[in-house]
């Protein structure tokens, strides 16, 4: 089955500092989503972007599919920011249904 | 519009129990999910239902779980005989059908605690 992987698996940044995470997936993808997860176990939607480029306020994401990674950036990140991040791709061809998530990038913002 | 809703949001339950969880989704969205999350990992996909029908079941869904959409609005996740390997979030997403998106919405989760 289709593998997704993310990087990097943590990261610590200063308030203000940008970031960029990456996920990389092994086959063709219909669907791709960046979710936020927050303390409470809430995954909430952050882009749903199976190819091309979005943004939303201080974030943004790019998915280049015929490379098939996809990036999303933060910028000038607020300690509200923290939490874990996954990248969760559906397969081309696949039942359209079955979301693949990466393990996830645990981002820390310090005040 | 609400979104999808979970009830109930936590279950502590002993060794051998049946639980159930229920599953409200976003009105008028056709596909219902169920995943299953684990501390430290991302969710893994269980199930999920088109309308009443269920589509496609994990091979994670042992015997012991069985899922239901009866009506085609909410659904309910049955785990007979709970073991402690059950611990975990179990989280329900739903998503419209035929507006050329397959973007899934997650509700806020029934956290699994079994004693």
């Amino acid at each position: 089955g289709i593998q997704v992987e993310q990087s990097p698996p943590d990261l610590i940044l200063q308030e203000g500092a940008n970031s960029t995470l990456r996920c990389n997936f092994s086959d063709s993808v219909n669907n791709l989503q960046w979710f936020h997860q927050n303390p409470w176990g809430q995954l909430i939607n952050l882009f749903y972007i199976p190819s091309g480029t979005k943004q939303n306020g201080r974030l943004s994401a790019t998915t280049v599919a015929t490379e098939r990674y996809s990036l999303l950036y933060i910028s000038s990140s607020q300690t509200t920011d923290s939490g874990v991040y996954f990248c969760a791709v559906g397969a081309q061809g696949g039942s359209q249904g079955n979301l693949i998530f990466g393990k996830g990038t645990k981002l820390s913002v310090k005040p | 519009d609400t979104g999808v809703s979970q009830n109930p949001r936590h279950k502590i339950t002993k060794r051998g129990q049946n639980v159930t969880f229920r599953c409200d989704p976003i009105s008028e969205h056709n596909r219902l999910y169920w995943y299953r999350q684990t501390l430290g990992q991302g969710p893994e996909f269980l199930t999920y239902f088109q309308n009443e029908a269920q589509l496609e079941k994990s091979r994670l869904l042992s015997d012991r779980f069985s899922a239901e959409r009866p009506k085609g609005s909410f659904s309910t996740l049955e785990i007979q005989r709970t073991e402690q390997g059950d611990s975990a979030m179990y989280l329900c997403a739903s998503s419209p059908l035929g507006q050329g998106t397959y973007e899934q919405y997650f509700g806020p989760g029934t956290r699994l605690t079994v004693t």
